[in-house]
């Protein structure tokens, strides 16, 4: 059974960081990239970053180069997304969601985790 | 960056109609381009892939076509249920990038 698990919501304010967990299921934790989609209120889907299933450093998006950060804990099956310097325009609900590869389709999200920056 | 434009941004159909929604990338992407429902508080869930695969468990009335640069999404028989926003995904070039979403209502 697919299930990606996601930690809850977090308020912070401007300048702070926020850590987001994602538990996966030990398959897809071991076969799947782990991608990182956000969705500010009203807005379309923006992909931050993916980490692949035999870990080592991940792949981010450009706008977000410097402030995130994709790690995983194999003892946990758990991969984690700290984004920093957040700012109001940070103020989304993160979704960590599955896929063969990086360049790939997602077949499988979490619940998604609201942040709000104010 | 890839850039995909959606149109229209929203439409109303009456039960049993048809609908199409088109996806425009900024350049050529061969088929690689998914299609998403999301519905209101939900994760996207994914419904096409490669342009005109349908994914898993997906009823049989959505559909995919194009490649290149022009991709279409068509409803055959729109239900109840169909509801929701409907993006287009492109994964040819990272970053990955969506469309602007097109919300589709029952009238």
């Amino acid at each position: 059974q697919v299930q990606l698990v996601q930690s809850g919501a977090e308020v912070k304010k401007p300048g702070a960081s926020v850590k987001i967990s994602c538990r996966a299921s030990v398959e897809t934790f071991t076969r799947y990239y782990i991608h990182w989609v956000r969705q500010a209120p009203g807005q379309t889907p923006e992909w931050m970053g993916a980490i692949s299933p035999s870990g080592g450093s991940g792949t981010y998006a450009q706008r977000f180069q410097g402030r995130i950060t994709v790690t995983r804990d194999t003892s946990t099956s758990t991969v984690y997304m700290d984004l920093s310097s957040l700012r109001s325009a940070d103020t989304a609900v993160y979704y960590c969601a599955r896929g063969p590869s990086a360049h790939t389709y997602f077949d499988h999200w979490g619940p998604g985790t609201l942040v709000s920056v104010s | 960056e890839i850039q995909m434009t959606q149109s229209p941004s929203s439409l109303s159909a009456s039960l049993g109609d048809s609908v199409t929604i088109t996806c425009q990338a900024s350049q050529d992407i061969g088929n690689y381009l998914n299609w998403y429902q999301q519905k209101s508080g939900k994760a996207p869930n994914l419904l096409i892939t490669e342009a005109s695969n349908l994914g898993t468990g997906v009823p049989s009335r959505f559909s995919g076509s194009g490649s290149g640069t022009d991709f279409t999404f068509t409803i055959i028989g729109i239900q109840p249920e169909d509801i929701g926003t409907y993006y287009c995904q492109q994964f040819d070039k990272l970053p990955l990038t969506f469309g602007g979403g097109t919300k589709v209502e029952i009238k």
